[in-house]
């Protein structure tokens, strides 16, 4: 079965410093990777993908992430944080067989300023 | 574009009260669809899911149920409400492609 790792609840930077959101996975066959942020009260946003080719894929809003197939990890990241960046992130796998989307647990980030 | 519309945006209800909550899809045809529950802001419950017309595969076993009427409206639904299916309720879509899925704006539900 798939399933969806985030290590840290919690993740606090401060604003212009990087930041990295972890995610870890477990799949059979090859990994279908989403990044997506939830605002408060809101619906969650597609942030970015990995299906397959470079292993670093951009998205939105200065985002990118890291495919890295031996330690079977897709962590989140940003060159330099915003305090708007502050929301709660979610990483998921697709599960083919089925359509579902299986999703982590959340990690909530905060940008301080 | 495809667009999601889900409503109401937020409920207020009385324990032992009907539910339906309604989500519906523009812009594309056969699409799946999903009903997800979060708990106090964290992490996302697949309720039900639908690859067609009258196709609904339910996660969890609960006082919810799911139909679909039509290619893209899916309602989420209940004959008796607890105080246990207070949350925050999300709609979303998917198709082949693009693979990632999409989500409504949700609704807060309040069990009172």
């Amino acid at each position: 079965a798939q399933s969806v790792a985030q290590p840290e609840d919690q993740v606090n930077v401060a604003e212009g410093n990087p930041l990295t959101v972890k995610c870890t996975y477990s799949v059979s066959g090859n990994p279908y990777l989403f990044w997506y942020v939830q605002y408060p009260n809101r619906g969650l946003q597609f942030l970015l993908k990995y299906i397959t080719g470079d292993n670093l894929v951009k998205g939105s809003y200065g985002f990118e992430a890291e495919f890295n197939k031996s330690q079977t990890s897709f962590h989140l990241k940003k060159p330099s944080a915003l305090v708007s960046d502050s929301a709660l992130y979610f990483c998921a796998v697709r599960d083919m067989n089925n359509q579902n989307f299986v999703f982590g647990p959340g990690t909530r980030l905060s940008v301080l300023p | 574009s495809q667009t999601i519309h889900q409503w109401p945006a937020t409920l207020v209800q009385p324990v032992g009260s009907p539910l339906s909550l309604e989500c519906t899809v523009e812009g594309t045809s056969n699409p799946n669809l999903y009903w997800y529950r979060q708990a106090a802001g964290r992490g996302l419950q697949l309720l039900f899911y639908s690859v067609g017309i009258g196709q609904i595969s339910s996660e969890v076993p609960q006082n919810l149920s799911a139909s679909r009427p039509q290619d893209r409206q899916f309602i989420l639904s209940s004959k008796k409400l607890l105080l246990s299916d207070s949350g925050f309720y999300l709609c979303a879509w998917n198709r082949g492609a693009p693979l990632e899925a999409f989500f409504g704006q949700g609704t807060r539900l309040t069990v009172v």
